[in-house]
């Protein structure tokens, strides 16, 4: 069974700075990759997935992640972060294997500080 | 286009007292998950459905809650009795497509929040 690890629970960041939250997933096979964002009082927001292909992949809101194979890694980036940005952020993987489910991470707390 | 929809939004009941909570997927998805989020456990998986069949109802936490799924467009979950620990956010989720073409994409919903007192 796949399972997500994400490095950090919280991480308190200025206006402006830039942000990379760690993620590692442990399966041996193929697998779909995603990253969900979560809003203060809201539900989980699709923010970015990577499927195949160019393994820099480019979402919403000036994100972007980029799959690492030889690391079992998804990690998730943003050059200068807002205060809007502000939101909990969950990695999932999705193993290409019947009936698999994704599998979420335990999630990162991201408060941006004006 | 309509996304999934959940009802009620928000439920505040006393231990003991059966709730029930409600689930629109996307038309056209196949698959359906309902997930439980607290501070102390994160995101849990409760069961889900393809093609309204359970698949895997092992994240179920004890026989006081129940799943069905009578049709393609409508899912419950029943929780009898409630508990006080029980008191979580129970989000809904659907997928396009069910079996090996799954590409586990989700789509949430706004969620129930419900309080046992």
């Amino acid at each position: 069974a796949q399972s997500v690890s994400q490095h950090n629970h919280h991480v308190i960041l200025s206006e402006a700075a830039s942000l990379e939250l760690g993620c590692n997933y442990s399966y041996g096979g193929t697998v779909n990759l995603f990253w969900y964002v979560q809003y203060p009082g809201q539900h989980l927001q699709l923010l970015l997935k990577y499927f195949s292909g160019d393994p820099l992949v480019k979402g919403i809101k000036g994100f972007e992640a980029e799959f690492i194979k030889s690391k079992f890694s998804f990690n998730l980036r943003k050059p200068s972060v807002q205060w809007s940005d502000t939101a909990e952020y969950f990695c999932a993987v999705n193993a290409h294997s019947g009936y698999s489910t994704l599998t979420f991470g335990k999630g990162t707390m991201l408060l941006v500080s004006p | 286009d309509a996304g999934v929809i959940q009802s009620p939004r928000h439920e505040v009941t006393e231990m003991g007292q059966e709730v029930t909570l409600r689930c629109k997927p996307i038309s056209g998805h196949n698959s359906l998950f309902w997930y439980r989020q607290t501070m102390m456990r994160g995101l849990e998986l409760l069961i889900y459905f393809n093609n309204n069949v359970p698949i895997d109802d092992s994240g179920m936490p004890e026989d006081r809650f129940s799943a069905k799924m009578p049709n393609a467009s409508f899912s419950t979950l029943k929780i009898q009795p409630s508990e006080p620990r029980d008191s979580a956010v129970y989000f809904c989720a659907s997928s396009p497509r069910a079996g090996t073409s799954n590409t586990g994409e989700l789509f949430f919903g706004e969620g129930s929040r419900l309080t046992v007192l």
